[in-house]
């Protein structure tokens, strides 16, 4: 089974603190997604990724970026947190197949973030 | 760009009755409708996928149906079970294409009663 383990469970910051939410994949997938998940609003995608040190855009990336260094891990980086950024982060990964979106996503668990 | 539309947003049904969740899309080109469950404090996972060259798939006590024409698609759960209850995505995305989305739909939290 694939396995895409987050980091933390919760983390609790301030801010304007710089937040690292870290991802990492264990099935040598190419690509990688962030998501936060909001109620009411679903699953909105924030970044992915469908190579090493290759990054896209998703749907609201303002107020985040991402790093891909290595194949298995993702990192999701809040340069300066704000409340606005408190949901919860989801991490996904997904192999080759029929095209990045065409393909099932492996999520982790979360990561419950609070901005205080 | 794509959207998928989900209801209910929530749906309570007695153990052992059916229950139903359907999806519209927006986009006629999309070819690819997977389903999610949410298990509280679990990230989401895949139960059951469907491609646009079939209108039915059916696994265990669960089916996905896909109307191309209308542009919709259900799920349906038959037999329900309290492991059932939990928090349902669809989601929609076009063919092959690097900067092609998936679209998820903002979900229906089953709650199976006993």
């Amino acid at each position: 089974d694939v396995k895409v383990t987050q980091s933390s469970r919760y983390l609790v910051k301030r801010t304007g603190e710089k937040v690292f939410l870290e991802c990492v994949q264990d099935m040598d997938h190419e690509n990688m997604f962030w998501y936060r998940q909001d109620p009411g609003l679903g699953l909105r995608l924030i970044y992915f990724s469908y190579d090493v040190k290759m990054k896209e855009k998703g749907d609201i990336p303002e107020g985040y970026s991402v790093s891909r260094e290595k194949k298995e891990r993702f990192s999701l980086i809040l340069e300066s947190a704000s409340t606005n950024q408190t949901s919860m982060y989801l991490c996904a990964s997904s192999g080759p197949g029929q095209g990045i979106a065409n393909s099932p996503l492996h999520f982790g668990n979360g990561t419950r973030l609070t901005v205080t | 760009g794509e959207n998928v539309e989900q209801h209910p947003s929530t749906l309570s049904v007695q153990e052992g009755d059916s229950a139903v969740i359907k999806c519209t899309y927006s986009d006629s080109a999309s070819n690819y409708f997977p389903w999610y469950k949410q298990e509280l404090g679990k990230g989401p996972q895949l139960i059951i996928d469907i491609r646009s060259n079939v209108g039915e798939k059916k696994d265990q006590r669960i089916a996905v149906t896909l109307n191309k024409t209308a542009k919709h698609f259900s799920l349906h759960i038959t037999e329900t079970q309290p492991e059932d209850s939990a928090v349902y995505f669809c989601a929609a995305s076009s063919p092959m294409n690097r900067d092609d989305k998936i679209i998820f739909g903002k979900g229906t939290r089953l709650h199976i009663l006993p």
